[in-house]
């Protein structure tokens, strides 16, 4: 069963503070992605990754920056978080080898900045 | 590049009705076509895809119809439950491993 696992469920931070949203995934898949869902907007595609230190951004990268050191570890930062990044997170994996490049998602994680 | 399209934000169905949700997308030339189902706090689940080989897929009580000269599709959710409401999302593979989602329609079932 594929697991896609983020770090924190719920996160409140300050304005100005650097976040480290984690994800882990279990299935050896090469591709990694990070979301924000907002109301209305759907899922938006920050960062992606094909391989280890690989890094491609995504439509809405301003403001965030990612790390993959392991396969199976995709890392979102924010380096200095600002209200208009409270959002919800949603971190996924694939398999390259997909015809349909379906992909699987973490449990996300609600990020409020005050 | 491909482009896809959920033009009702939202839909409210009684229960026991049919639901029908709405998709459009732009490119042929992908030819898989996803919906996946989101609780809130929580991720999205696969739910049912289609391969464009195919103009209807059943799983239970979810049927999604692909319509390729329109360039549209629709989930079918018969009969709907409570448990079904939830924000749903098309999606179609794209350049690069990637998947493109519509914006959701949030689905209402009301007991």
């Amino acid at each position: 069963d594929v697991k896609v696992t983020q770090s924190s469920r719920y996160l409140v931070k300050r304005t100005g503070e650097k976040v480290f949203l984690e994800c882990v995934q279990d299935m050896d898949h090469e591709n990694m992605f990070w979301y924000r869902q907002d109301p209305g907007l759907g899922l938006r595609l920050i960062y992606f990754s094909y391989d280890v230190k690989m890094k491609e951004k995504g439509d809405i990268p301003e403001g965030y920056s990612v790390s993959r050191e392991k396969k199976e570890r995709f890392s979102l930062i924010l380096e200095s978080a600002s209200t208009n990044q409270t959002s919800m997170y949603l971190c996924a994996s694939s398999s390259p080898g997909s015809r349909s490049n379906e992909q699987f998602f973490g449990p996300g994680t609600r990020l409020t900045v005050l | 590049d491909q482009q896809v399209k959920q033009n009702s934000p939202s839909l409210s169905v009684q229960e026991g009705r049919i639901s029908i949700l709405n998709c459009d997308y732009t490119n042929s030339m992908f030819d898989y076509f996803l919906w996946y189902k989101k609780y809130p706090a929580e991720g999205p689940t696969f739910l049912i895809s289609i391969s464009s080989i195919k103009d209807k897929n059943e799983d239970g009580r979810f049927t999604v119809f692909l319509n390729k000269s329109a360039k549209h599709l629709s989930l079918h959710i018969v009969p709907s439950q409570p448990g079904d409401s939830a924000v749903y999302f098309c999606a179609s593979p794209s350049a690069g491993n990637m998947l493109t989602f519509g914006g959701g329609t949030r689905l209402m079932v009301k007991p």
